[in-house]
């Protein structure tokens, strides 16, 4: 879906920097989700956000923190990045109650 | 814990034969379960899901049967074709219905 929408798609940077990764999306939905995929551990729930009051932890949120600037924006931010921050990340929204979520194309983050 | 477990890892089948892959989880209150199918490079994209009232459901070549008594799902594909191969990801609901759990991914390659 063209409508969920990462920026940058790809990232080089190095340990200390701060970087922030952007989601925004067209689809409507309230819920929106940051994920981070490493082989051979699949997908692992970094933040989540009901609506822009709400935000919470996943399995995984140390290191890392979020804002939602609008029902349509999520944020990802890495205040100091680390290597081992390396992975693909990717953002995803969904309706909740048990309906399928709906990813973005990813961001490729590599930290030297 | 919510624990997703998936296997294989990875499954290799000629061209024409049916794959099976099976996960098991441990959140006996999930009663929504999606496949997400992941091209090299690409988005995870929703290829089916069940929902607890139901045992199977199918789609073309594709299926999933679901057994809440023993916490375990499984996709079937069969007559499998080049354009198959992908990583294939299992999940279930969580936190009430508010995230999914992701399991850790079964690399497929359909061999000509």
């Amino acid at each position: 879906d063209a409508d969920v929408t990462q920026t940058p798609r790809n990232r080089i940077t190095k340990t200390g920097k701060r970087i922030m990764l952007e989601c925004s999306q067209t689809k409507g939905h309230d819920r929106m989700y940051w994920y981070r995929q490493d082989p051979g551990l699949g997908l692992r729930l970094i933040y989540y956000s009901f609506d822009v009051k709400d935000i919470n932890k996943g399995e995984i949120s140390d290191g890392y923190s979020v804002s939602r600037q609008a029902q349509a924006k999520f944020s990802l931010s890495l205040e100091s990045a680390i290597p081992n921050q390396t992975a693909l990340y990717f953002c995803a929204t969904g309706t909740g109650g048990n309906q399928p979520q709906h990813f973005g194309d990813g961001t490729r983050l590599s930290i030297l | 814990g919510e624990n997703v477990e998936q296997h294989p890892s990875t499954l290799s089948v000629q061209e024409g034969d049916s794959a099976v892959i099976k996960c098991t989880y441990s959140d006996s209150a999930s009663n929504y379960f999606p496949w997400y199918k992941q091209e090299l490079g690409k988005r995870p994209q929703l290829i089916i899901d069940i929902r607890s009232n139901v045992g199977e459901k199918k789609d073309q070549r594709i299926a999933v049967t679901l057994n809440k008594t023993a916490k375990h799902f499984s996709l079937h594909i069969t007559e499998t074709q080049p354009e198959d191969s992908a990583v294939y990801f299992c999940a279930e609901s969580t936190g009430g219905g508010n995230k999914l759990t992701f399991g850790t991914g079964t690399q497929l390659k359909v061999e000509l």
